[in-house]
């Protein structure tokens, strides 16, 4: 049981690049989440998911937009990379009334 | 004020230590809680779930006071694998909001 995935692990960026970064779950969840981590900070949740084909924008959505064709993937997308946006990004799901799972990060880097 | 409050910490103790951590949250109609760990550049990975009747997993105690909106947690016999950052997180009622607490960091020392 592999959980929550998350591919790429690192990658490193020119301003003005575009990226995708992928999460899959396969505990058949309804909600997944995307949020970003700076160092010595908390969570901030960039954009959530409560259902396939929905989404919903969270705390800082500005430069990130977020797609869940499948009820098993959330994509997160950056159309012009800034180095703004170096960072840790986690997805998480989760059903209803219950704990998230995370997925063990990527690490983005924006030169 | 924030959704979920946490101790500022840092919390400095010895092993062997007892210590407490507490959380309050605003929303009265929040559903489920949760006490979440996080070690430096990891994931969150969740410790235990926090039920009104109060619950204990080994050295770990959680306890929930919906009337004060108020959860706890409580590590006895605190090793140096405890350390950590443990962060306080709520499910809302309506199901797709969950809000993290800012964390509280534990370190264990020698």
């Amino acid at each position: 049981n592999a959980g929550v995935t998350q591919t790429p692990k690192f990658r490193v960026l020119k301003t003005g690049q575009s990226m995708t970064l992928l999460c899959a779950q396969d505990m058949n969840h309804e909600y997944m989440y995307w949020y970003r981590q700076d160092p010595g900070m908390g969570l901030r949740l960039i954009h959530y998911s409560v259902g396939e084909g929905t989404t919903a924008k969270g705390e800082v959505p500005d430069g990130y937009n977020v797609s869940r064709l499948k009820k098993q993937n959330f994509l997160l997308g950056l159309e012009s990379a800034a180095p703004s946006q170096t960072s840790v990004y986690f997805c998480a799901s989760r059903d209803s009334n219950q704990p998230q799972h995370f997925g063990d990060g990527t690490r983005l880097s924006i030169l | 004020r924030k959704e979920v409050e946490q101790d500022p910490g840092p919390f400095n103790v010895p092993e062997g230590a007892t210590v407490a951590f507490n959380c309050t949250y605003s929303n009265s109609a929040s559903q489920s809680f949760f006490w979440y760990r996080q070690d430096c550049r990891k994931e969150p990975k969740l410790l235990m779930s926090v039920y009104s009747s109060g619950n204990e997993d080994g050295r770990f105690t959680a306890q929930l006071n919906r009337a004060s909106q108020y959860i706890s947690l409580l590590i006895r016999d605190s090793k140096l694998s405890d350390s950590a950052t443990y962060l306080c997180v709520v499910n809302s009622r309506s199901g797709d909001k969950v809000i993290f607490g800012p964390g509280t960091s534990l370190s264990v020392i020698p």
